[in-house]
């Protein structure tokens, strides 16, 4: 089974507007932790936000926040009065273990386009 | 700047020859990360040091890379007798072992195998 599942290869929106991208994750560590992270063409991995398994209120940074819903296994990011430098590829990530090392396993991502 | 800095950023190879990267990460951090990432996928993971030690390797990575940070800092990426397959962006990451949790990229490096 995947590990990161995102379903929406291409999303759009238009500027201003709200967009929600979507991800589920499949682990049996109680303890692991989600991250999105943003793309944009010129290659960059821009970290965004991060959501442990314990915490107990959704994270939120900025006009980024993470609906976590952990019985459903979801971790979808809401970009919110979206940007014309929002348009970009997005990563969701899911780190595994607690202590020393701690694996980081991608989806195959989203590609967002704002549309002005 | 103190952020990940990766050399070269790009590299144009024949294939069967050896190609080397250089990934230098933010200095406080003691966890660096190799990942390869090909056209329109995720980044996938290779290998992962805490300080000088490779800690985990992926099976990914073939005997034909091999991964070194010989004094827990900067650290480099070979692949011997490269194939057009290896052709990829090559991504480098840190962080630090104070509970926080995300891994800051370098700019990579595109491999580009003929």
């Amino acid at each position: 089974a995947q590990k990161i599942t995102q379903t929406q290869p291409g999303m759009f929106v238009q500027e201003k507007e709200a967009v929600t991208l979507d991800c589920t994750y499949d682990t049996s560590d109680p303890s692991y932790g989600l991250f999105w992270y943003k793309q944009p063409s010129s290659g960059e991995m821009i970290f965004l936000i991060y959501q442990g398994s314990y915490d107990q209120q959704n994270a939120t940074e900025g006009r980024y926040s993470l609906n976590f819903q952990k019985a459903r296994k979801s971790a979808n990011l809401v970009i919110s009065a979206s940007q014309l430098g929002d348009s970009a590829m997005y990563f969701c990530a899911m780190r595994e273990g607690s202590g020393g090392y701690q694996k980081v396993t991608f989806g195959t991502g989203t590609k967002l386009q704002v549309i002005p | 700047d103190t952020g990940v800095s990766q050399n070269p950023r790009h590299k144009i190879t024949k294939r069967g020859q050896n190609v080397t990267f250089r990934c230098d990460p933010i200095s406080e951090h003691n966890r660096l990360y190799w990942y390869r990432q090909t056209l329109g996928q995720g980044p996938e993971f290779l290998t992962y040091f805490q300080n000088e030690a490779q800690l985990e390797k992926s099976r990914l990575l073939s005997d034909r890379f091999s991964a070194e940070r010989p004094k827990g800092s900067f650290s480099t990426l070979e692949i011997q007798r490269t194939e057009q397959g290896d052709s990829a962006m090559y991504l480098c990451a840190s962080s630090s072992t104070t509970g926080e949790y995300e891994q800051y990229f370098g700019p990579g490096t595109r491999l580009t195998v003929t």
